[in-house]
């Protein structure tokens, strides 16, 4: 089992749109988690940390369940510069361990 | 933000020769640092964690002899590939810590060195 498995992608979704992606991670030790977005031959960057009680920064929201060893990003009201690989990152005793990630294709 | 640069941005070389890449923490000093490789299409893997004034500790599976890494100072990570070769051909990323208030300590990311081996 992949120690970090997100939606295969790409998504494609019209300007406005409501999108969701989802993340497992196998290990139940990580306490941190995050949420990068990459663009197309760029270094990630920090979108968001993932808190237990779930959070929202404008127009994206991160939800975590220990238990079922999940977490979520939404973004709403899609802009077309939101087009970006997110990356789920859990954070396994200050190591960072990226997902593949998901493509994000927002279209006018 | 804190700000992490990587010189140089692109290389190309041919195989066999050697290729240094360095990290460099600009406002803050980094104890620790990690290089990162991603090839097209895939997730960003962790190589190495670089620690000041002593010995890298390398992720399973990458060869230390291979990637040598060098962080001297409290702002300065390098990392040589030597006897490069095609296969070596890939985005290298490196980060640094900033260590802040509490157990958060948050990475910054550099902007990636594009190294192509003909």
């Amino acid at each position: 089992r992949k120690e970090v498995e997100q939606d295969p992608g790409p998504f494609n979704v019209p300007e406005g749109a409501t999108v969701a992606f989802n993340c497992t991670y196998s290990n139940s030790a990580s306490q941190s988690f995050f949420w990068y977005r990459q663009d197309c031959r760029k270094e990630p960057k920090l979108l968001m940390s993932v808190y237990s009680s779930g959070n929202e920064d404008g127009r994206f929201t991160a939800q975590l369940n220990r238990a079922s060893q999940y977490i979520s990003l939404l973004i709403r009201d899609s802009k077309l510069s939101d087009s970006a690989t997110y990356l789920c990152v859990p954070d396994q005793g200050g190591k960072l361990i990226f997902g593949q990630g998901t493509e994000l294709s927002v279209k006018p | 933000g804190a700000v992490v640069s990587q010189h140089p941005s692109r290389v190309i070389c041919k195989s066999g020769t050697s290729v240094k890449i360095e990290c460099r923490s600009l406002d803050f000093q980094a104890t620790t640092m990690f290089w990162y490789r991603q090839f097209p299409k895939k997730s960003l893997m962790l190589m190495a964690t670089s620690n000041e004034g002593s010995k890298a500790t390398y992720e399973q599976g990458v060869e230390k002899d291979k990637f040598l890494i060098n962080h001297a100072s409290l702002t300065l990570s390098t990392l040589t590939v030597t006897s490069a070769h095609p296969e070596d051909s890939s985005f290298y990323i490196c980060s640094a810590i900033r260590e802040g208030k509490g157990s958060y300590n948050e990475q910054f990311f550099g902007p990636g060195t594009r190294l192509t081996v003909l």
